[in-house]
C-alpha cells in the first residue's frame, strides 16, 4: 500500500463546477499537507498549504484536512479552464524541512 | 533569482554515460530537495539537504546516483553509467530552513537512449 493514495482521474468538468479533489493517507505522522498543481511539462506549483487539521481558503481555493480519518480534499469554486492541469497532493511529518511524499496527481479538464 | 532554476531543461544521452544536472535554488532558502518524475506519476524523493549537508538521502535508487552542494546553494545531482530506466524529469525544489513548502524548478528532462 502506497503512503498516499489519489485518484489519477481524469476528471473532466464544465466550466463553473465545482470541483473536489481528494487524497488518503497511511502515515500518522504527517502533519504538513500541501496541494500542488502541474501544467504540462512544468514543474509543481505550491497552491495550499495546511499544517494539520482544518480548512483554509485561498481564492477559489478550499483545502480541508481530516486527520482522524486521514482524508485530505481540494475544492475548487467556479472552475475555469485554465484550471485544467494535474493536481498533486503531498504531506511531511516534520517542522525540520523534510521529504515530501507526494500522491500519483489527479488529471482534470474543464470544458468551456 | 526569482525562482528555482534547473539546467539544462533536456537531456538525452547513450545508456552508460554520466550525466550531472544543475539546481539553482532561490536565493536565501537553505533547504534544497531532488525529485524524480516518471510519466503520470507524482514526484518521488531522492535527497534533501539543509545546508551544505545531505539530510536525508535515502531515496536515490543506488550508488550510482549521488549529489552535493558543495556551498549551500547551487547542488548537482550525478548519475554514473546511466540505463534507460533513469529517464523521468528530475526535479529540484528548495525552502526556507524549518518550512516544508517547497518551491519547484522546471525539471531536466533526461532520456537515456
Amino acid at each position: 500500500q502506497k503512503e498516499v493514495e489519489q485518484d489519477p482521474g481524469p476528471l473532466s468538468v464544465p466550466e463553473g463546477a465545482i470541483v473536489s479533489l481528494n487524497c488518503t493517507y497511511s502515515n500518522s505522522a504527517f502533519q504538513y499537507f500541501m496541494w500542488y498543481r502541474q501544467y504540462s511539462r512544468k514543474g509543481p506549483e505550491l497552491l495550499m498549504y495546511t499544517y494539520s487539521s482544518g480548512n483554509k481558503e485561498d481564492g477559489r481555493f478550499t483545502a480541508q484536512v481530516d486527520k482522524s480519518s486521514k482524508y485530505i480534499s481540494l475544492f475548487i469554486r467556479d472552475s475555469q479552464p485554465s484550471d485544467s492541469a494535474t493536481y498533486l497532493c503531498a504531506m511531511s511529518g516534520n517542522t525540520g524541512g523534510f521529504k515530501t511524499i507526494f500522491g500519483a496527481g489527479t488529471r482534470l479538464f474543464v470544458k468551456a | 533569482g526569482a525562482g528555482v532554476s534547473q539546467t539544462p531543461s533536456n537531456k538525452v544521452t547513450e545508456k552508460g554515460k554520466y550525466v550531472e544536472l544543475r539546481c539553482d535554488p532561490i536565493s536565501g532558502h537553505t533547504a534544497l530537495y531532488w525529485y524524480r518524475q516518471s510519466l503520470g506519476q507524482g514526484p518521488e524523493f531522492l535527497i534533501y539537504f539543509q545546508g551544505t549537508g545531505a539530510a536525508d538521502d535515502s531515496g536515490l535508487p543506488n550508488d550510482r546516483f549521488f549529489a552535493v552542494r558543495p556551498e549551500g546553494s547551487v547542488s548537482t545531482l550525478k548519475i554514473q553509467r546511466t540505463e534507460r530506466g533513469d529517464s523521468a524529469v528530475y526535479l529540484c525544489a528548495s525552502s526556507l530552513g524549518g518550512r516544508t513548502e517547497a518551491f519547484f524548478g522546471q525539471g531536466t528532462r533526461l532520456t537515456v537512449v
